[in-house]
């Protein structure tokens, strides 16, 4: 069965610092994956998607950044952190478009919720 | 910007049918509706999708206008393990992401 592995669980960061999350996914292949955050209190935004690997699609601009560096993993990565940039980074991963099945669901993994301080 | 409209929150007793409405006037006839729920501090799950047909599984069941503009999410037996947000999102089968609104927020109370 396939598994999704999403670290750390929390992370306190200050300000300016480097970011590294990390998103992997077991039991498939070629899927593609997605970064979404979600602030304190509001909705889920998609910040990144990937349809293979190196491919990535921003959503918003940032100073968030994101790569696909094998086919089963997602980094999403800041060089200096903002205040702004707290909330809950959430992974997901769905099955690619196979003919004209709708079925693109996406399997979430736990969270990492980021306090820039 | 999400293509459906729902209520901000909503409350149901414990043991009764959860309905949860959903306006997608703007729908297109290639485009499904799914349904999420977000447990508090959880990532989101999916619960179950369809296209005009009414469809049900084991989490719940989808009620489909004909007109396609509206569907209801069916808890049938709501516990206070449903309480979350939930989301309605509709999409094409070709769109490689979802958008999610704000969704409701469902109390399910004892």
């Amino acid at each position: 069965s396939q598994t999704i592995h999403q670290w750390p669980a929390t992370l306190v960061q200050p300000v300016g610092s480097p970011l590294s999350l990390e998103c992997t996914v077991e039991g498939t292949s070629n899927p593609n994956l997605y970064w979404y955050r979600q602030a304190a209190g509001r909705g889920l935004q998609l910040l990144f998607y990937s349809v293979g690997i190196g491919q990535i699609s921003s959503e918003v601009p940032q100073n968030l950044s994101a790569s696909r560096p094998q086919d089963r993993q997602f980094i999403l990565s800041s060089k200096k952190l903002l205040l702004s940039d707290s909330g809950f980074y959430l992974c997901a991963w769905s099955e690619p478009d196979l003919n004209t099945l709708a079925k693109n669901i996406q399997y979430f993994g736990a969270g990492t919720r980021l306090s820039v301080l | 910007d999400a293509k459906t409209t729902q209520p901000t929150s909503m409350d149901c007793a414990e043991g009764r049918a959860a309905n949860l409405p959903c306006n997608h006037s703007t729908i297109s006839g290639n485009e499904y509706v799914y349904w999420y729920r977000q447990i508090h501090s959880q990532g989101p799950q999916y619960i179950i999708h369809g296209l005009k047909n009414n469809e049900t599984n084991e989490m719940a069941s989808l009620i489909i206008t004909e007109d396609r503009k509206s569907s209801t999410l069916i808890l049938p037996h709501a516990t206070l393990r449903d309480t979350a947000v939930y989301y309605c999102i509709v999409r094409e089968s070709g769109d490689d992401k979802i958008i999610f609104g704000k969704g409701t927020r469902l109390h399910i109370l004892p």
